[in-house]
C-alpha cells in the first residue's frame, strides 16, 4: 500500500510571494504522483501529475512540481500566488494500475492580500 | 461535455437510515471510484468499479455497497447509517490505461 504525508496543514503567503507545499509518499513500488485543488464547496480539480519522464511536471495556474525519487518528495510550487488561489491542496498516489488514490490530509493555502 | 454529475447534492439522513447517491461519469469513461471525504480530512477511497464488478475496496464496513450499470453510471449504498458517516462522498470517473481521475462536485450526507 501507499501513503502520503502533507507536512503543513496551512501555509499563509503573502500576494505574489512563492509557495512551496510539501509533499512526501511511501510506497514498495512504482508510483503516479498527483495533485488536487480544492475551492470551498466543490470537488477535486487535477492541477498536476506526475506519470514518467522528466521529473519536472508543470500544470495548470502556473503551478509546478518536481518528482524526486531519492527523497520521495513530490513538492508543488508557485512563484507568484494570487488570491484566486486560496484553496485546500492535496498531494495523491497511486500504483500503476490506478485502481486506488491514496491522498494526504491537504494543506489549507492562504493568499494574504 | 459534460464532466462527472452527482445527485444529489445535499442530502440530511437520520441513524439507521439507508441512503444511495449516484454518480454519472465523464463522457468516454468506464471506471468509477467512490471516496469519503470527511471535514477537514483527505478523501478515502472507498471502492472501485469497472466492467459493472467492484474492483478494488478500501478500508470500509460492508454497509457500504455499490453499483455499476451498463452505461457506466455508479450507485453508492451506505446502510445502518451512523453519525460518523456524515461527510462529503465524491465520485471520480476515469478510462482504463489512464490514471487520471475526474472528479465530480460530491454529495454533502449529513446524518443527524
Amino acid at each position: 500500500a501507499q501513503s502520503v504525508t502533507q507536512l503543513d496543514s496551512q501555509v499563509p503567503v503573502f500576494e505574489e510571494a512563492p509557495v512551496e507545499l510539501r509533499c512526501n509518499y511511501s510506497s514498495s513500488v512504482s508510483v503516479y504522483l498527483f495533485w488536487y485543488v480544492q475551492y470551498p464547496n466543490q470537488g477535486l480539480q487535477l492541477l498536476l501529475k506526475y506519470l514518467s519522464g522528466s521529473t519536472l511536471v508543470k500544470g495548470i495556474n502556473g503551478f509546478e512540481a518536481e518528482f524526486n525519487k531519492s527523497q520521495t518528495s513530490f513538492h508543488l510550487r508557485k512563484p507568484s500566488v494570487h488570491i484566486s488561489d486560496t484553496a485546500e491542496y492535496f498531494c495523491a498516489v497511486s500504483d500503476r494500475t490506478g485502481n486506488q488514490f491514496y491522498f494526504g490530509t491537504g494543506t489549507s493555502l492562504t493568499v494574504i492580500p | 461535455d459534460a464532466g462527472v454529475t452527482q445527485s444529489p447534492t445535499h442530502l440530511i439522513k437520520t441513524r439507521g437510515q439507508q441512503v444511495t447517491l449516484r454518480c454519472s461519469p465523464k463522457s468516454g469513461h468506464d471506471t468509477v471510484s467512490w471516496y469519503q471525504q470527511a471535514l477537514g480530512q483527505g478523501p478515502q477511497f472507498i471502492f472501485q468499479y469497472y466492467e459493472e464488478e467492484e474492483r478494488q475496496r478500501g478500508n470500509f464496513p460492508d454497509r457500504f455497497s455499490g453499483h455499476q450499470f451498463p452505461n457506466y453510471s455508479s450507485e453508492l449504498n451506505v446502510n445502518a447509517l451512523l453519525l460518523g458517516d456524515s461527510a462529503l462522498y465524491l465520485c471520480a470517473s476515469s478510462f482504463q490505461g489512464r490514471n487520471e481521475q475526474f472528479f465530480g462536485p460530491g454529495t454533502r450526507l449529513t446524518v443527524l
